[in-house]
């Protein structure tokens, strides 16, 4: 149980184009979804915390606009990298909790390899 | 400002060599601590959550524990299959709820 899937699992895509992160909790409803960031041998960062039907809680520093995220159902939550740059090339992983889900438990996707060229 | 540090970066053990990963850290407001295993290429997996000092959990050949200012994660009798990076995170609160995560331990266990 508390699988969470993401889709693709990776993308290249040409710097100033937009490219769509999905990320999906299969087996249980996932009231908060995270979404991280992680650059070769380092930790993982969060950007934004989101609960389903409401705007998502950025960390500060990361662009709102720029990574639009949206979670519209108990099951999926989407990242949106606007006008990507080569410098937005990285690992983006994301997390899901439910209302069964222990205090800091979160399951995680298998990641989405995002390169920039 | 709180910080949360591993070490080492990066440790390689023989099969059935136990040893520790230490994470400390320097946080006000603690509202638990979290280990994690992650596979190269893939998202981590949760493994513990410890929240006072003395608490101890275990799963299969680790086992955690926590002191006021840092956690350990015991690894006994490893083999191959652990090798992986253990991610260590604390949850605090400071006028709203924050997770910061260590770089982690690179841990490889040779057979």
């Amino acid at each position: 149980g508390a699988v969470v899937s993401q889709h693709p699992s990776w993308v290249i895509c040409k710097s100033g184009t937009s490219v769509k992160i999905e990320c999906r909790s299969l087996d249980f409803q996932a009231t908060t979804m995270f979404w991280y960031r992680q650059f070769p041998k380092q930790s993982l960062m969060l950007m934004a915390t989101s609960n389903e039907g409401s705007k998502a809680t950025y960390e500060q520093g990361v662009e709102k606009d720029k990574f639009l995220i949206n979670h519209a159902s108990l099951t999926l939550s989407t990242l949106t990298v606007t006008s990507a740059h080569p410098e937005d090339s990285s690992f983006y992983i994301c997390s899901a909790r439910g209302l069964r889900s222990r205090a800091g438990e979160q399951y995680f996707g298998p990641g989405t390899r995002l390169t920039v060229t | 400002e709180d910080q949360v540090t591993q070490s080492p970066e990066a440790l390689r053990l023989q099969e059935g060599e136990s040893s520790s990963l230490n994470c400390s850290y320097t946080v006000s407001g603690l509202r638990g601590l979290f280990w994690y295993r992650q596979d190269p290429g893939k998202g981590p997996e949760f493994l513990f959550t410890l929240y006072s000092a003395g608490e101890e959990k275990e799963k299969e050949r680790l086992k955690a524990t926590l002191t006021k200012k840092e956690s350990f994660l015991h690894i006994t009798a490893p083999k191959p299959e652990d090798s992986a990076t253990y991610l260590c995170a604390v949850r605090v609160y400071t006028g709203g709820f924050k997770t910061i995560f260590g770089a982690g331990t690179r841990l490889f266990v040779k057979a």
